[in-house]
């Protein structure tokens, strides 16, 4: 089973700041499989990269993912108001190990 | 427009079995590059996959849960129905239901999402 390990547990940064969050598997995951999701408070998940660099439809390219080797990075360039929320890194591994998220990044207003 | 929606109880006792019933529109389980899936979310925890629906009766299981669980689909409604078996307090969560996705590029995603229901489980 692959593990995704998120770093940080929380970041606190000001509105128009750069947002660096890292997602780390604990074996080779391909990135066709490396997702992102925003949660905010009270709502469900939503779907903002795939395939560790496509943003989803709908969603502002201040956000953006790359990958290098086992390490995955979303990257939100310009901290909007509406930015501050927990962020899920998720992979495939196949069967039949499925789907995994990481525990989640807390970005949240300094 | 893709909806979906979860139904089902909001508590059940230990021991019991869960029956949740997602509800969706705006796409046809009868399209390849389409299923749905459960995910659930602990209070204050991370999600969870426990089970995904496929084209042609392709069922996948979370393996930690695969012994309790079973996903199926209602043939003559736009329905995908979980059931989760031996409830314990651990399995106390919200429960969402989520359209699976793929595309050219195999890449695959959970792309909509329900609004999710809380399932408490206590006697």
């Amino acid at each position: 089973e692959i593990v995704l390990t998120q770093a940080p547990g929380t970041l606190s940064l000001s509105p128009g700041e750069r947002a660096t969050l890292s997602c780390r598997a604990s074996q080779s995951a391909k990135s066709t499989y490396l997702n992102w999701y925003q949660q905010k408070p009270g709502q469900a998940p939503r779907l903002l990269i795939y395939a560790a660099s496509t943003r989803a439809t709908g969603i502002p390219d201040r956000f953006s993912g790359s990958e290098s080797g086992t390490d995955f990075t979303l990257t939100i360039s310009r901290l909007e108001p509406e930015d501050f929320a927990v962020y899920y890194c998720q992979h495939y591994g196949g069967s039949p190990r499925g789907y995994t998220f990481g525990q989640g990044t807390k970005l949240e207003i300094k | 427009q893709i909806t979906l929606k979860e139904s089902g109880p909001t508590l059940v006792k230990p021991t019991q079995t869960l029956t949740l019933t997602c509800t969706f529109s705006g796409f046809s389980l009868d399209t390849g590059g389409v299923g749905v899936a459960w995910i659930r979310q602990p209070p204050g925890q991370a999600l969870e996959w426990l089970a995904l629906y496929r084209l042609t009766d392709d069922r996948r299981y979370n393996p930690s849960l695969s012994g309790r669980l079973s996903i199926t689909k209602d043939t003559s409604k736009n329905q995908v129905v979980l059931t989760m078996t031996n409830m314990g307090p651990v399995d106390t969560a919200t429960y969402y239901c989520t359209r699976w996705a793929t595309n050219w590029n195999y890449a695959d995603y959970f792309d909509c999402w329900g609004r999710g229901t809380l399932v408490t489980v206590s006697s």
